[in-house]
């Protein structure tokens, strides 16, 4: 079956550090594959997509690219911010089938 | 203007009880879906109505029972309470395959 793994959390670092969030997928046919975000006390909000091979997603400074050799769907961003402190999850959908979330990971950026 | 909404955002009850929790969505959406949420922040689908159909039915305890009176309405019932139930529920809807899911922000059920 489809699946999603992301590294495990949590996350902690600085203002203006480089964030890696690293997602890689075991999917059968071309999904579609999302990032969302997890405020505290907060719903998941979608914070980018991309629907193919080598698209790339990009949002809030945010980015990820769909890398099919590989299977993965990295999330980056080059200065995060404090206000960014929130539980990530990677997921995908593959055609006709439900979606499918990754465990989500904790990320703590601190002044 | 809230495209998913639910309630209630709290709700905290006794074992043994029945309770409701309500969703709308505003977005037109075809499909809509409970999931469950743990201490751990898992996310697991429960159910996905299309239409007012019934098209996905994890394995979840028959005590959970969805009712969807027109698209537009997903409302999730619970019999008789218990302690392992405590968790934060979502609803959710979506158009489309690779449309994103569009998220409420969570009812935080709390059995005692």
């Amino acid at each position: 079956g489809n699946s999603v793994t992301q590294m495990e959390g949590p996350v902690t670092l600085s203002e203006e550090a480089f964030l890696t969030i690293n997602c890689t997928y075991t999917a059968t046919g071309y999904p579609s594959l999302f990032w969302y975000v997890q405020y505290p006390g907060e719903g998941l909000q979608l914070l980018l997509k991309a629907t193919k091979a080598d698209d790339k997603g990009s949002n809030k400074g945010f980015e990820a690219t769909y890398r099919k050799e590989t299977t993965s769907f990295h999330l980056e961003k080059g200065s995060v911010q404090v206000s960014d402190s929130a539980v990530y999850f990677c997921a995908l959908r593959a055609y006709g089938q439900n979606f499918v979330f990754g465990p989500g990971t904790r990320l703590s950026v601190l002044p | 203007d809230t495209a998913v909404s639910q309630t209630p955002k709290y709700l905290v009850t006794q074992m043994g009880n029945d309770k409701s929790i309500k969703c709308e969505q505003n977005l037109g959406h075809d499909t809509m879906y409970w999931y469950k949420q743990d201490s751990k922040k898992f996310l697991k689908i429960m159910f996905s109505y299309n239409n007012k159909e019934l098209i996905i039915n994890e394995t979840v305890p028959n005590r959970f029972s969805p009712k969807s009176p027109d698209k537009a309405h997903l409302n999730l019932h619970i019999n008789s309470l218990e302690l392992g139930d405590s968790a934060v529920y979502f609803c959710a809807s979506s158009q489309g395959d690779g449309s994103p899911l569009h998220f409420g922000n969570g009812t935080r059920l709390t059995v005692t």
